[in-house]
């Protein structure tokens, strides 16, 4: 079965951190690059960051940037997001994604795959 | 870098057809052909409604198309049902390795 399952968050204090993984299954998992998006409570989808799919290149949002890192595991199918230092508008479902097609360069024409999400909540 | 610019809301009687919109600049929606649109029912992940500005995964019914001229991007759900009540997001590749969400359609069906 194709499909991705998030797992790590959970409530934690601001300037706390937190790792959030994503196991992969049912496809070639190193063939991808891999996304994190995230949706905060009532509103809509911000992209977080991309890791190619040899981890060799990554990149993230202004938003983000210094506090995240994108990272994968491809013996393990997984992606991680290390968050650190969190804020209150940190505080959303993240959701690990997979492009439409697999191979170098194809990571940004259309998201195809999606987990369920996982709520990270930043409050004291 | 903002957030593409989406109505708000849009609504359509059974049947008819509508139309949202996307707006970007030349740096995102305007530069390249990389713009997808997502279909969010409450309580779920997304779904990829259309790729590559205009085409259809497997899957999804060829009531929904879109097309993009200049910085701004359309999808159009024709014949509308009562399932295609949802939240509409378009997302565009702005270049250096970033995507770029709109800030989302809620469709109602009268």
């Amino acid at each position: 079965q194709v499909q991705l399952v998030e797992s790590g968050g959970g409530v934690v204090q601001p300037g706390g951190s937190l790792r959030l993984s994503c196991a992969a299954s049912g496809f070639i998992f190193s063939s991808y690059g891999m996304h994190w998006v995230r949706q905060a409570p009532g509103k809509g989808l911000e992209w977080v960051a991309v890791i190619w799919y040899d981890g060799s290149n990554t990149n993230s949002a202004d938003a983000v940037r210094g506090r995240f890192t994108i990272s994968r595991d491809n013996s393990q199918n997984t992606v991680y997001l290390e968050m650190n230092s969190l804020r209150a508008e940190d505080t959303a479902v993240y959701y690990c994604a997979r492009p439409l097609a697999w191979g170098s360069g194809n990571y940004y024409n259309g998201i195809m795959l999606w987990g369920q999400g996982t709520l990270v909540t930043v409050s004291s | 870098q903002s957030a593409l610019t989406q109505p708000p809301s849009a609504s359509g009687s059974p049947g008819q057809s509508v139309t949202i919109s996307c707006t970007g600049t030349s740096s995102d929606v305007g530069a390249y052909n990389y713009v997808s649109w997502y279909q969010q029912h409450p309580g779920k992940a997304p779904k990829l409604m259309i790729y590559d500005v205009s085409k259809r995964p497997s899957g999804v019914p060829d009531r929904f198309s879109a097309s993009k001229s200049g910085n701004t991007a359309s999808l159009k759900v024709s014949g509308l049902q009562a399932e295609d009540e949802a939240d509409y997001y378009c997302c565009s590749y702005a270049g250096s390795n970033n995507l770029l969400f709109g800030g989302g359609t809620k469709l109602t069906v009268l």
